[in-house]
């Protein structure tokens, strides 16, 4: 079956670096890519990797291995409203396109 | 900034009942989707839509759903006979050209489905 596996909550304070990880079961996708989801509200795209490797967006990063069936989402400078829920997301190609999610974490930045 | 919508925000139903969530996504992307957050779990696949088909349905998107594109803008889902275990946020989305950015997805604001 497919399963990404991620801890269900990480708290850190302001100014902080958080790295939350993504330990998957799946094959056969295209990358792993990373969402926002605030408050159960939309969830935003963050960011992808179609390699193994570190990907640097700003603020985040995100790291792929995919011989060790692991990625994770490095969130520095740790601000406020930054708390959210962040789901790693297994990309699929092909005429499907589809997204599966990974079981979430709901990270608390404290002050 | 284009957005992804849907309506109505929430709509609640009895058992049993039909009921049609509707999207309007990006105007120039071409696949569709549909996907489902029971409160607090994670966010769950339902189906794709590409080319007027459907591309991919996942074991949840059963004899009770369907999807259509009536027009060019709108996407709908349909639950024909909704159950309790229905109840869930039902998330619109949609993307471009799937090479960029890892398929980046637009997720429209949800529709929060009750069922009674």
């Amino acid at each position: 079956g497919q399963s990404l596996e991620q801890p269900s909550e990480v708290t850190a304070v302001e100014g902080a670096i958080v790295q939350i990880n993504c330990t998957y079961q799946t094959s056969g996708f295209y990358g792993l890519s990373w969402y926002q989801q605030h408050d159960g509200g939309a969830p935003t795209f963050l960011s992808y990797n179609a390699l193994d490797g570190l990907e640097e967006t700003g603020r985040f990063s995100s790291f792929l291995s995919r011989s060790d069936s692991y990625g994770y989402l490095l969130l520095q400078e740790l601000q406020m409203k930054d708390s959210a829920s962040y789901f790693c997301a297994a990309v699929y190609g092909g005429a499907t396109n589809k997204l599966i999610f990974g079981t979430g974490t709901l990270l608390a930045v404290q002050p | 900034e284009p957005e992804v919508t849907q309506t109505p925000s929430h709509q609640v139903t009895q058992m049993g009942q039909e009921v049609i969530l509707r999207c309007v996504p990006i105007s120039n992307h071409l696949y569709f989707y549909w996907y489902r957050q029971i409160l607090g779990q994670k966010v769950e696949f339902l189906v794709s839509f590409y080319n007027n088909e459907i591309s991919e349905k996942s074991e949840i998107f059963d004899d009770q759903f369907s999807v259509e594109r009536p027009d060019g803008s709108n996407f709908t889902l349909k639950i024909r006979s909704t159950k309790l275990e229905d109840s869930a946020m039902y998330f619109c989305a949609s993307s471009g050209d799937s090479r960029s950015r890892g398929n980046e997805q637009f997720f429209g604001p949800g529709t929060r489905l009750t069922v009674l």
